[in-house]
């Protein structure tokens, strides 16, 4: 069974560029997470979806960040302008339901320049 | 707020050692706690997820268990390998919600 696919994996800009993050969780999960890593510290969550549903967006500063999950399955992370306080690692986990265990993909690795 | 804390923060054994990792908690109101192993430039692998009703659970060589009123969770990996260096990161969800917190994880080395 294939695990959780994100992309690109790396992506370097320039400040101000906007940037897209793709993820396509494991089939048949219904919840899907985005978090943010900065080095050396645990991930940080910024959305949770119920299905197409944004459950939790407390963390995601709504003023550059955007998310949607069309139709339930794959879901794509935007930044627009990026900053350079943007530099991490962007993660997308998923699982069957909200209080289940969670899988996560690779991560997208952003540098902000 | 749920805070998780891991100390230390980087541990470094030879090989074949037993050992016990920590994380503890603030909020006991948890629905489950999760331990992950992150190598490096790579994402997270989920090793034992034990729900609130839970002890512990077992793995292989890990076994996990958690203790609410003392708000706290072990990890033990027994015999350990150089192939289990990585750092490894404990979850809990913040009380009454299904949210994961991280601590900020330990930096295990096992030495050949």
């Amino acid at each position: 069974e294939a695990g959780v696919v994100q992309s690109p994996r790396y992506k370097i800009i320039e400040k101000k560029q906007p940037v897209a993050f793709w993820c396509n969780p494991i089939s048949g999960h219904n919840t899907l997470y985005w978090y943010r890593q900065n080095l050396g510290q645990g991930p940080e969550l910024l959305i949770r979806y119920e299905n197409e549903e944004a459950v939790d967006d407390s963390q995601l500063p709504k003023d550059r960040f955007s998310a949607e999950r069309l139709k339930g399955v794959d879901s794509t992370l935007k930044i627009q302008p990026a900053e350079l306080g943007d530099s991490a690692v962007y993660l997308c986990a998923s699982s069957p339901s909200g209080r289940d265990e969670q899988f996560f993909g690779p991560g997208t690795r952003l540098t902000v320049l | 707020k749920q805070e998780v804390t891991q100390i230390p923060a980087a541990l470094s054994v030879p090989e074949g050692e037993n050992l016990v990792l920590n994380c503890s908690f603030t909020d006991s109101a948890i629905y489950n706690l999760q331990w992950f192993r992150q190598d490096p430039g790579k994402g997270l692998t989920s090793l034992l997820l034990i729900q609130s009703s839970q002890r512990e659970q077992t793995s292989g060589r890990l076994n996990a268990s958690l203790d609410k009123s003392s708000g706290r969770s072990t990890l033990y990996i027994a015999a350990s390998q150089p192939g289990d260096s990585a750092t490894y990161l404990c979850a809990a969800t913040q009380g009454g919600s299904e949210k994961l917190v991280f601590g900020k994880g330990m930096k295990l080395t096992v030495n050949p």
